[in-house]
């Protein structure tokens, strides 16, 4: 099945630095990746996400890039905020139909300000 | 409109004794999920449903989980007998077939003492 590895697991910046959030994948079958925002205590709720056949989306500060041939794909917050702090989730999905998320273990973003 | 509604939000119970999850997808999402998150990881998922169909449930441990979506809209999951390691939030989503984007409910967080 597919494994989908994130990095780093912890990232400590000061409001108004960029924060990059790194995964790979390893199906190349994926087709669907999306990236999940959790606050502490709240639900995932989704931020952005990219399918295979865009190498890159942006939507305000936050943008994601996929290259598919190293299987890998990363999210780019801009000029971060303290509201920015949460947990981040990448997932690889391969869906057609129906879609099956495969997470990473999550970052932790610490924006301080 | 209405997101994902899961309930208990909070469940403590002692080792051995039963204990069940209800979610309410989203109106009109034919996939929904059960998705099992332990401190500082990833959800992972547990079974997915297409309609009332269990289509995978390969991680699901079934010699003390069991789940179900009758008619295909509410789901419960069971846990029976709970085990200390079962400590952790159940997590229920839902998706619209060919969409991708999972939308998950609140969760609930089950202390197994």
């Amino acid at each position: 099945g597919e494994n989908v590895e994130q990095h780093p697991s912890t990232l400590s910046v000061q409001e108004g630095d960029s924060a990059v959030i790194k995964c790979t994948y390893s199906d190349s079958a994926s087709n669907y990746f999306p990236w999940y925002k959790q606050e502490l205590g709240k639900r995932p709720q989704l931020i952005i996400d990219i399918r295979s056949n865009v190498g890159e989306k942006k939507d305000q500060r936050i943008a994601v890039t996929l290259n598919k041939t190293a299987k890998h794909f990363s999210l780019h917050i801009t000029e971060t905020q303290p509201e920015d702090s949460a947990v981040y989730f990448c997932a690889a999905s391969i869906g057609g139909g129906s879609y099956i998320p495969t997470f990473g273990r999550g970052t932790s973003l610490i924006v301080h300000p | 409109e209405a997101g994902v509604v899961q309930s208990p939000r909070y469940k403590i119970i002692e080792k051995k004794q039963p204990v069940a999850f209800w979610c309410n997808p989203i109106s009109g999402h034919n996939t929904l999920y059960w998705y099992l998150q332990n401190l500082g990881q990833g959800p992972e998922l547990l079974i997915r449903y297409e309609n009332e169909e269990a289509v995978d449930d390969s991680q699901l441990p079934k010699d003390r989980f069991s789940a179900e979506r009758l008619k295909g809209v509410d789901s419960t999951l069971k846990i029976q007998p709970a085990e200390l390691g079962d400590s952790a939030v159940y997590l229920c989503a839902s998706s619209q077939t060919g969409v991708g984007e999972a939308f998950f409910g609140q969760g609930t967080r089950l202390t197994v003492v």
